[in-house]
């Protein structure tokens, strides 16, 4: 079955960095577009990032673009986002989904929490 | 502010049928067939629901059922349950830089 881990999340300081990843299972992932959708607390979905299946086209969020870096290795089955420059209002459950066609995400994994704060 | 608006609440009595709007723009709901349907329980991630107006994944009841008319997306709940309740939130693509983007979601209260 298709299982996706996020992991990477926790406390940092406003400015710093955190590297979040996202492990696939269950399906072939190196077929599959993949997304990052964010979800601060008490609010809702709010889209991130996508990347293409062989890494060739990505997308931001004018909110995250020029700080955050969506990447993955499909050797390794994983999916990544390099979140520099980070602010207070970046503090989010961060989830990862597939997508499993044009603009539909079908399966999301359970989320990891970045919180901002000094 | 965003892009799609829905109702911030709906409500319904289990058996009934309730309707859940998603307006947007010629730019997304209207002018593209890629809206879906996600539902969010608390602490949960969200569930695909509804894909390409009005699709549906297997395994997703048929209690659940999506269209659209103009501007306007609409997710129809008929035979309301009490695990239906739950946030619901709309997503379109759209000609604007970013592709994707969600509606601010719907708290669907069964009472």
């Amino acid at each position: 079955q298709v299982q996706l881990v996020e992991s990477g999340g926790g406390l940092v300081k406003p400015g710093g960095s955190l590297r979040l990843s996202c492990a696939a299972s269950g399906f072939t992932f190196s077929d599959y577009y993949m997304s990052w959708i964010r979800q601060a607390p008490g609010k809702g979905l709010e889209w991130v990032s996508y990347i293409s299946s062989s890494s060739s086209y990505t997308n931001y969020a004018d909110s995250v673009k020029g700080r955050f870096t969506i990447s993955r290795d499909n050797a390794k089955n994983s999916l990544y986002l390099q979140m520099n420059s980070l602010r207070a209002e970046d503090t989010a459950v961060y989830y990862c989904a597939r997508r499993g066609g044009d603009y539909v995400l079908d399966y999301w994994g359970q989320g990891t929490l970045v919180t901002v704060s000094s | 502010q965003s892009a799609l608006t829905q109702p911030a609440s709906v409500s319904g009595s289990p058996g009934q049928s309730i309707t859940i709007s998603c307006t947007g723009t010629s730019s997304d709901v209207g002018g593209y067939n890629y809206v879906s349907w996600y539902q969010q329980h608390p602490g949960k991630a969200p569930k695909l629901m509804i894909y390409e107006v009005s699709n549906r994944p297997s395994g997703v009841s048929n209690r659940f059922s999506g269209s659209k008319s103009g501007n306007t997306a609409s997710l129809t709940i008929s035979g309301l349950q009490a695990e239906d309740e739950a946030d619901y939130y709309c997503s379109s693509y759209t000609s604007s830089s970013t592709l994707e983007v969600f509606g601010g979601g719907t708290k669907l209260t069964v009472l």
